[in-house]
């Protein structure tokens, strides 16, 4: 069964901190996507990581995909208010079943 | 057109009522998704139509009925829902494996 355990579940921190999240799978993931939700909107598309070893930056977000394709991080510099909201893994389950995989997510609250 | 939109953004509604939950998109996608949402949890698939047939019901009751008349819209048909089935509810559409999620409608059922 492909899994994906996303960490940390729930994170508080202070405008200006850095901050990293985690993904992580035992099974190979052809890609992964990272979602950023706000809340009562649904969730919108930030990256795909494609290559084992990808990075890919987004203003302050940077994205890892790792070496093997098991797993995937995010990482954001200077985090502020406007950061906020649910993070969100997905990869895309085998066999072209149309199906998304998601982490747990990451609640996110940046304080001014 | 680059979006999926939903309507209503909104709805109450009581155990007996009966209710459509609207998508559309217009960017060609194949592939149309209906997830049910709880706070700070993520999106749970509900229905997968792929080339306007239904190919995936994930053991969802009937009180939920999927609809897809066209490839741009997808319904949802509700009735005689409970009242933990209120819920953040998400449509997406995807090219490949991508796929980009509608601004949902936050359904309360009283």
């Amino acid at each position: 069964t492909q899994l994906l355990e996303q960490s940390p579940q729930f994170l508080s921190i202070q405008e200006g901190e850095n901050l990293t999240v985690y993904c992580n799978s035992s099974s190979v993931f052809s890609s992964l996507q990272w979602y950023r939700q706000e809340p009562g909107e649904g969730p919108v598309l930030l990256v795909t990581v494609v290559t084992g070893g990808e990075v890919k930056k987004l203003k302050r977000l940077t994205f890892q995909f790792g070496d093997a394709r098991k797993d995937s991080s995010l990482h954001i510099t200077a985090a502020q208010p406007g950061d906020t909201g649910l993070y969100l893994c997905a990869g895309p389950r085998t066999g072209n079943t149309g199906k998304l995989i998601f982490g747990q997510g990451t609640t996110l609250q940046v304080k001014p | 057109d680059t979006e999926v939109t939903q309507t209503p953004k909104h709805l109450v509604m009581g155990m007996t009522n009966k209710k459509s939950l609207k998508c559309e998109q217009h960017m060609g996608h194949r592939a149309m998704y209906w997830y049910k949402q709880k706070a700070k949890k993520p999106p749970e698939l509900m229905f997968v139509y792929s080339y306007e047939k239904l190919s995936i019901n994930e053991s969802v009751p009937s009180r939920f009925s999927p609809e897809c008349p066209n490839s741009s819209l997808l319904n949802l048909h509700l009735h005689a829902l409970q009242p933990e089935d209120s819920a953040l509810y998400l449509c997406a559409s995807s090219l490949d494996s991508y796929q980009f999620f509608g601004p949902g409608t936050r359904l309360t059922v009283l």
